[in-house]
């Protein structure tokens, strides 16, 4: 079975520049999340899908961030413009509900 | 608002030695609690999810406890080799929800 794919791995913008992160769950996982993780710390959520839908995207910076799932199964989270403060690991996870989450490669993102 | 809490913060041990890495979180109104390894750049890989309604999971040399009652649990590393040197992050959930993530236990196996 395959996993999370993310991409791209690696990603090096300048500030106020947009950024585009997408991901693949694995087949038949109709929950689907975008996390964040700074350096040194935990993960945190960005925005939860169930399907298409938005379950939950209270801590996303709607100023700045935007995601979508359009057909229920890819996503794409895009930034616009970046700033300094969004250098960070950008991960993706996918889950059947209720279950454990599996999670993909992580999209490193260097904002300079 | 559920917090969870990892320590130590980091730890270094010489091979052989056997570990406990410690959680807490706040809210025990979860659904199931998970053990993450995470190598450096590199995405998480789940070691061990316990379900509310037990107290332990194994897998090799590893052992998840958990105490919903008091908000605890611990991950025991049977004799820790070099290859274990890794962040390990404990997450709580309430269901179909998001993980609520400690910031991790960093640590070293030396050989």
């Amino acid at each position: 079975e395959a996993g999370v794919a993310q991409s791209p791995r690696y990603k090096i913008i300048e500030k106020r520049q947009s950024v585009a992160f997408w991901c693949n769950p694995i087949s038949g996982h109709a929950t689907l999340y975008w996390y964040q993780q700074i350096l040194g710390q935990g993960p945190k959520l960005l925005i939860q899908f169930q399907n298409n839908g938005v379950v939950d995207d209270s801590q996303l910076p709607k100023d700045r961030f935007s995601a979508e799932r359009l057909k229920g199964v890819d996503s794409t989270l895009k930034i616009q413009p970046a700033k300094l403060e969004d250098s960070a690991v950008y991960l993706c996870a996918s889950s059947l509900a209720g279950g454990t989450q599996y999670f993909g490669p992580g999209t490193r993102l260097l904002v300079l | 608002k559920q917090e969870v809490t990892q320590i130590p913060a980091a730890l270094s041990v010489p091979e052989g030695e056997n570990l406990v890495l410690n959680c807490s979180f706040t809210d025990s109104a979860i659904y199931n609690l998970q053990w993450f390894r995470q190598d450096p750049g590199k995405g998480l890989t789940s070691l061990l999810l316990i379900q509310s309604s037990q107290r332990e999971q194994t897998s090799g040399r590893l052992n998840a406890s958990l105490d919903k009652s008091s908000g605890r649990s611990t991950l025991y590393i049977a004799a820790s080799q070099p290859g274990d040197s890794a962040t390990y992050l404990c997450a709580v959930n309430q269901g179909n929800t998001p993980l609520v993530f400690g910031k991790g236990t960093r640590l070293s196996v030396i050989a």
